[in-house]
C-alpha cells in the first residue's frame, strides 16, 4: 500500500502563481523526500527533509513537515511553465529502507 | 557520471515470451531498487538490493517475475512468461543507503534511470 498520498491530484495554475502540494503519510519516518517526473522521464530528487527538521529551502523550493500530523507540503514559487511535471512525495524508515512513494500530484503551469 | 542506465528503454512483446530488462546503477551505490510505475497503482517497488543482496522482494508480483544483482554494476529484471498485465514502465534506481550502529539510517536520494517502457501484447 502506499505510505504516501499527495493532494491534489492535479493542479493548474498560471506562470508566476505559487504551487503548493501536500503529503500525509501513515508511519513514522526517518526522512521525507519529494521528487518530480517530467512526461515519459525518470523521477528526478528535489529535496529531502529529516524527521527532526521543520522547514527546508531549495531555490524556489520550500518544504515542511509536521511530524505530528504525519505531513509534509511542497511550495514551488513564481512558477514556470517548465514546472510543469508530476510530483511525488517519498518516505524512509530507519534500518535497512526503502523509498515508499505516493501517486503523486500533476501540476500544470500555463504561460 | 552517467547516471542510472538501463536497457531497453522500449519493449513490445507477445504475451508468453521472456522479457529482461537491465540496469547499470551509478558506480559507489551500495542500492539498487526495481519500481514500476502504472497509471492505476503507480510506483511500486518490486525489489531492493543492498550489496547485491536481495533484501526485500516482497513486492514481486509472482514467480514469474526474478531478479538478480551478479556484481555491484548490473542488474535484471527477468518475466517469464510475461502476461499484458506486466504492461508498464519499470524503473530502476540506485542509492547509498547509510546504516549506522544504532540502527537508525535510512535511505537517501534515489537515483533513477529513464525507465524501461514494456507492452505486452
Amino acid at each position: 500500500s502506499q505510505q504516501g498520498e499527495e493532494d491534489p491530484q492535479a493542479l493548474s495554475i498560471q506562470e508566476g502563481e505559487n504551487a503548493t502540494m501536500n503529503c500525509s503519510y501513515k508511519t513514522s519516518i526517518n526522512n521525507l523526500q519529494w521528487y518530480r517526473q517530467n512526461s515519459g522521464r525518470g523521477l528526478v530528487h528535489l529535496i529531502l527533509i529529516r524527521s527532526n527538521e521543520r522547514e527546508k529551502h531549495s531555490g524556489r523550493l520550500r518544504v515542511t513537515l509536521d511530524t505530528s500530523k504525519k505531513s509534509s507540503s511542497l511550495l514551488i514559487t513564481a512558477s514556470r511553465a517548465a514546472d510543469t511535471a508530476s510530483y511525488f512525495c517519498a518516505t524512509s524508515n530507519s534500518g535497512y529502507s526503502t523509498l515508499t512513494f505516493g501517486k503523486g500530484t500533476m501540476l500544470l503551469v500555463s504561460p | 557520471d552517467a547516471g542510472v542506465i538501463q536497457s531497453p528503454r522500449h519493449e513490445v512483446t507477445e504475451m508468453g515470451q521472456e522479457v529482461t530488462l537491465r540496469c547499470k546503477p551509478i558506480s559507489g551505490h551500495n542500492s539498487l531498487f526495481w519500481y514500476r510505475q502504472t497509471m492505476m497503482r503507480g510506483l511500486e517497488l518490486l525489489i531492493y538490493f543492498n550489496n547485491n543482496v536481495p533484501i526485500d522482494d516482497s513486492g514481486m508480483p509472482e514467480d514469474r517475475f526474478s531478479a538478480k544483482m551478479p556484481n555491484a554494476s548490473f542488474s535484471t529484471l527477468k518475466i517469464q512468461p510475461s502476461e499484458p498485465r506486466d504492461s508498464a514502465v519499470y524503473f530502476c534506481a540506485s542509492s547509498l543507503v547509510l546504516r549506522y550502529s544504532s540502527g537508525t539510517g535510512g535511505t537517501g536520494e534515489l537515483f533513477f534511470g529513464e525507465g524501461s517502457r514494456l507492452t505486452v501484447l
